[in-house]
């Protein structure tokens, strides 16, 4: 069974970086075909995808936190992270890992972690 | 980007009432566009993919049709289990999500 678990501080001041981490079990993190992904969602609203990383280190971007964002991959402890640099308040969230499945051209979220809730405080 | 409008924003109906949820794409993404259902506190889970399939375990009562700009979720019979809010999902250009629909007791 494929579970995902996000880990991290749970507060970070305004103008500081966001560090999570997510932490895979139940299949390879270096097999393809599967693009794990960071999303979020802001108290009350809906989900704002981050990006993704894929099994070969190739990543996408959402264009709107683009010039903050970064994830990487490390299979050696079958994990990947999220780095959100320059924090506000906006930035204020349930995240969110997850694993994007592509089967026949279709593309979906099969399986979620539980969610990871990140406060920035001023 | 490509933006996901659902309507409407709230549903209110009964249990064993049908639930009609729409989304309407601002262009055409074929179909690459997924349901999920999100319950208060747990993260969304997914429903329907490429527009009809059912996810594995998702029972019959649910159900999704369309393709390019315009889809329906369909839930035939509301169960007390199925209120909660529904969000699509589309992956043709990037990735974005609709505002949701929540379903709520008449």
């Amino acid at each position: 069974q494929v579970h995902l678990q996000e880990s991290g501080p749970g507060l970070v001041r305004s103008s500081q970086t966001l560090s999570l981490t997510c932490t895979v079990s139940g299949v390879s993190i270096s097999s393809g075909g599967y693009f794990w992904s960071w999303i979020r969602q802001s108290p009350g609203k809906s989900l704002e995808w981050i990006g993704y990383i894929y099994y070969n280190g190739k990543t996408y971007y959402n264009p709107s936190l683009k010039s903050r964002v970064s994830i990487s991959l490390d299979t050696s402890r079958s994990l990947f992270s999220l780095s959100l640099r320059s924090v506000t308040a906006a930035d204020t969230a349930v995240y969110y890992c997850a694993r994007e499945v592509t089967r026949s051209s279709a593309y979906f979220f099969d399986v979620w972690g539980q969610g990871s809730l990140v406060t920035v405080s001023s | 980007e490509i933006v996901l409008t659902q309507s409407p924003a709230t549903l209110s109906l009964s249990p064993g009432e049908r639930a009609t949820l729409s989304c309407r794409a601002s262009q055409d993404v074929s179909t690459l566009l997924a349901w999920y259902q999100q319950k208060p506190g747990q993260p969304p889970r997914l429903l329907i993919y490429d527009a009809s399939i059912r996810a594995a375990g998702i029972p019959a009562r649910f159900s999704g049709r369309g393709s390019g700009t315009d889809f329906t979720l369909t839930i035939s019979s509301l169960e007390p289990e199925d209120f909660a809010t529904y969000y699509c999902q589309q992956r043709l250009s990037y990735l974005t999500f609709g505002g949701g629909t929540k379903v709520d007791i008449k």
